[in-house]
Order: C-alpha cells, then sequence, then structure tokens
C-alpha cells in the first residue's frame, strides 16, 4: 500500500457505537491527515497533524477524534456523536507542506 | 479558507480522443496544485502536480496548465484510453504556513472503446 496502511478494509458499526479506524505509516512522514468521501461530495477534511502529540481539525471534526502518540500512527474514532458515519475514510502523508499526499487504501464504514 | 471547484462533474469521450478538466480556487496564496487519479474502490493516487512559478507541466499524455490571475488550472488528457476512466480530483494549497489540501469535488471520466 506504498507505505501507508488502514485497517480493516471494512467495518460496521451499530448506532450508539464507537469505533476506531487505524492508520500506519513507514514513510516517515510527520504529517497525517484523515479525509472522509462521500459520493459527489469530494473529500472533506476532518482531522490533521503536523507533528507528534499534536493535531488540527478540519472542516468536519464533529462527532470524530484522533490522537497522535506516535509519528507512524493516526487513529481516528468515530463516536456516536457522528450522525451520519456511513462514508469511505481515506488517511494519507506528506513530507510536509510542500508536498503531495500518499493516501492509504481507505476504510469502508457502514452503519448497520 | 479555500474553495476549489471543478468542472464538469462527468465527462465521456471516445477512445483517442482529449479530454479536459478545469478547477477554479478562490484564494490567490494558493501555490500547490496536485491531480489524483482514484479508480473505483481504491485509493486516491497522485498523477501529476503544478506550482505556482510555473504555467505548464507535461509528463507523456496528461499535462496542467495554471493560470495564476484568472485563479484556474486545468488537467489535459491525450489520446484517452479506457484505462484512463477514473474519477479525478483537483487541489490546492495555500502558502500561508501550514496548510492542507483543499480538493474539487471530482470528475467522473468514461472513456469508451
Amino acid at each position: 500500500d506504498g507505505g501507508i496502511t488502514q485497517s480493516p478494509k471494512y467495518l460496521f458499526r451499530k448506532e450508539g457505537q464507537n469505533v476506531t479506524l487505524s492508520c500506519e505509516q513507514n514513510l516517515n512522514h510527520d504529517a497525517m491527515y484523515w479525509y472522509r468521501q462521500d459520493p459527489g461530495q469530494g473529500l472533506r477534511l476532518i482531522y490533521y497533524s503536523q507533528i507528534v502529540n499534536d493535531f488540527q481539525k478540519g472542516d468536519i471534526a464533529e462527532g470524530y477524534s484522533v490522537s497522535r502518540e506516535k509519528k507512524e500512527s493516526f487513529p481516528l474514532t468515530v463516536t456516536s456523536a457522528q450522525k451520519n458515519p456511513t462514508a469511505f475514510y481515506l488517511c494519507a502523508s506528506s513530507m510536509g507542506a510542500n508536498y503531495g499526499y500518499t493516501f492509504g487504501s481507505g476504510t469502508r464504514l457502514t452503519v448497520v | 479558507g479555500e474553495n476549489v471547484e471543478q468542472h464538469p462533474s462527468t465527462l465521456s469521450v471516445q477512445e483517442g480522443d482529449s479530454a479536459v478538466i478545469k478547477c477554479t480556487y478562490s484564494d490567490s496564496a494558493s501555490n500547490y496544485f496536485p491531480w489524483y487519479k482514484q479508480e473505483l474502490g481504491k485509493r486516491p493516487q497522485l498523477i501529476i502536480d503544478i506550482r505556482s512559478n510555473v504555467g505548464e507541466k507535461k509528463d507523456q499524455r496528461i499535462a496542467v496548465t495554471l493560470n495564476k490571475t484568472a485563479k484556474h488550472f486545468s488537467l489535459h488528457i491525450t489520446e484517452t484510453q479506457p484505462e484512463d476512466s477514473a474519477v479525478y480530483f483537483c487541489a490546492a494549497r495555500q502558502n500561508s504556513g501550514y496548510s492542507t489540501l483543499t480538493f474539487g469535488k471530482g470528475t467522473m471520466l468514461l472513456v469508451s472503446p
């Protein structure tokens, strides 16, 4: 997966449950990102982190939480406060502000 | 913040024709413009990018042009092939501290044999 791995590939969540999506990279990239993709909506930024132990909210952070305890890892938790979580979630990393992103293969989350 | 508009949302061409996808951005401070290709169910992959100090960049059958005055940039694919069928996203990044990419909503390109 080009050095950035997302798991699981498919995830099913019951109403009221919190679930955590994993994102791990071995590219030695400082910056990591979470985007949500819905049909016809493009990619919308949830959270991003420029450096370990620091992260910022993106455009649609409500109902989500993240942590960045290690450079390699940037897990995303979808909480019960997120009312419409069914979507394709993409994690990405970057060498820095002047570089493009490398994306993971994505996690498709479905509420059942 | 930045806003990126992308057109058209769908584009159908015959194999061998050219395809053009256009994007506009709102923030004149933006200085980095990548294009991503996403095949069905797969991750987006960077296919070409351009920085604001360059007006055009080519890589084999694909090219990107940038007009900073008009704040728009375009992706050009020549001699299209069925394997070019995918969703294409443009994006822009501001040159202000550390900024993230803002993406357009995507263009579904269908190349018919």
